[in-house]
């Protein structure tokens, strides 16, 4: 089955403790984003990556960290999460065409509690 | 940056239309749709590029105004399963995409 898979699917943590959520897709997508999640904010992009050796930063990359080693994992690591990066996070994979990409497919979401 | 959504929230019967706008102040590489049911990941709609192209959902259409910068996604004959909050995608730089705040889309037999 064509997917998008995260985990974990739910994380509780603390401040200051290194954290890695995982992405990763089936479909041979070159385009790999991840967004957060808040309510009355709607999505915000943290980092994307056109391909294996394209990666930008997104509206928010305060705080993250991404490593796209090879086509179908897309890690988002938190060196040192805060508050204020308790939310919902979504992965998300798109076939692209050139320096077009297309319908973007999101993972389950991650929702990050930190305390 | 964040393109402006309007209406935020709209309530509508079965089979009634809807439009939903979006505008942004950036000069646009695409606009790209997509619809979220509460306690679900986004799923796509529409994309629409410079110069016309569209790919998308069999029974919703868009518009993108390139000179505006400005997108409409039309809902017509609205059912059941239409209900979900609307985002629409900015695409400012290649493959960087800004999200609106959504509209909330409710339908009611």
């Amino acid at each position: 089955e064509a997917q998008v898979t995260q985990n974990p699917r739910y994380l509780i943590t603390v401040t200051g403790k290194k954290l890695t959520v995982t992405c990763s897709q089936n479909m041979n997508h070159e385009y790999m984003s991840w967004y957060r999640q808040d309510p009355g904010l709607g999505l915000r992009q943290i980092y994307y990556s056109m391909n294996v050796e394209v990666t930008d930063k997104g509206d928010v990359p305060e705080g993250y960290k991404v490593s796209r080693k090879e086509k179908r994992n897309f890690p988002l690591i938190l060196e040192s999460p805060s508050p204020n990066q308790t939310s919902l996070y979504f992965c998300a994979s798109s076939p692209s065409r050139g320096a077009m990409f297309y319908e973007q497919y999101f993972g389950p979401g991650t929702r990050l509690t930190v305390t | 940056q964040q393109p402006v959504q309007s209406p935020q929230a709209v309530i509508l019967r079965e089979g009634e239309d809807a439009v939903i706008n979006c505008s942004s102040s950036k000069a646009l590489y695409s606009v790209h749709w997509y619809r979220q049911k509460h306690g679900e990941a986004p799923v796509f709609l529409m994309i629409l590029l410079k110069g016309g192209e569209q790919k998308g959902h069999e029974k919703i259409s868009a518009s993108f105004n390139e000179k505006k910068q400005q997108s409409s996604l039309y809902l017509t004959a609205s059912q059941l399963s239409y209900s979900g909050t609307y985002f629409c995608g900015t695409e400012i730089l290649w493959g960087k995409l800004i999200f609106g705040q959504g509209t909330e889309l409710s339908v009611k037999p």
